[in-house]
């Protein structure tokens, strides 16, 4: 059975740090074709993908977080953490965590497969 | 970045009815793209991907088409359990990204 779960800060001020956790089971980052996602939703809005890491160590980020996060996986305890730096109230939204399948035929993301119920992440003064 | 533009934003329809989704792309995507089912207060549901792939464990009542930059996303009979925001999502470049979804309800 393959689990994952976000956890962290419910409330965090402008500029501080956000460190997300997530802890995933029933998989490993040390199998090819494995990674494993951050993907948030601001309240009454669409999903916006954040940041990869892969089973290589290869990371990519998506352009909007302008190089305040860090994507890092510690593949013996199963957990991935993200971390913002400089947070700002635009960054509010439910953070979710999700299993990415990599096809190393076609040399491209397959799908999310698996994501974890999300946590809610508010940043106000 | 790749666009992703899914039409009608919202939609009402009933039980049995067949609805259809598009999701455009402002490229061409080939065939790298998702489809994902949310619910309120819930995580995203993986339903298609590689445009036409039926998940494991996804009734057959869910099916996708399309490549290039045109894309649909087809329930054939609506059943009460698939009143929900439906996204499409391109995986064929970085950043991947996602439509701006489509609220099906009754």
């Amino acid at each position: 059975q393959i689990t994952l779960k976000e956890s962290g800060p419910k409330l965090v001020k402008p500029t501080q740090t956000l460190t997300l956790t997530c802890t995933f089971s029933g998989f490993s980052l040390r199998n090819s074709g494995v990674g494993v996602g951050w993907i948030r939703q601001p309240p009454g809005k669409a999903l916006e993908w954040i940041a990869v890491i892969y089973w290589d160590e290869d990371r990519r980020y998506s352009p909007s977080l302008k190089s305040r996060g860090i994507i890092t996986k510690d593949t013996s305890n199963n957990q991935v953490v993200l971390t913002m730096t400089n947070m700002d109230p635009v960054d509010t939204a439910t953070y979710y965590c999700a299993r990415v399948i990599y096809d190393t035929g076609t040399w491209h993301v397959d799908n999310f497969d698996y994501w974890g119920q999300g946590t809610q992440v508010t940043v106000s003064s | 970045d790749i666009q992703l533009t899914q039409s009608p934003s919202f939609m009402s329809a009933s039980v049995g009815d067949r609805v259809t989704i598009i999701c455009r792309a402002s490229q061409d995507i080939s065939s790298f793209l998702a489809w994902y089912q949310q619910k309120p207060g819930k995580a995203p549901k993986l339903l298609i991907y590689a445009a036409s792939t039926v998940q494991s464990g996804v009734p057959s009542r869910f099916s996708g088409s399309g490549s290039g930059t045109e894309f649909s996303f087809t329930i054939s009979s609506l059943q009460p359990e698939d009143f929900a925001t439906y996204y499409c999502q391109q995986l064929n470049s970085y950043p991947i990204t996602f439509g701006q979804g489509t609220r099906l309800e009754i």
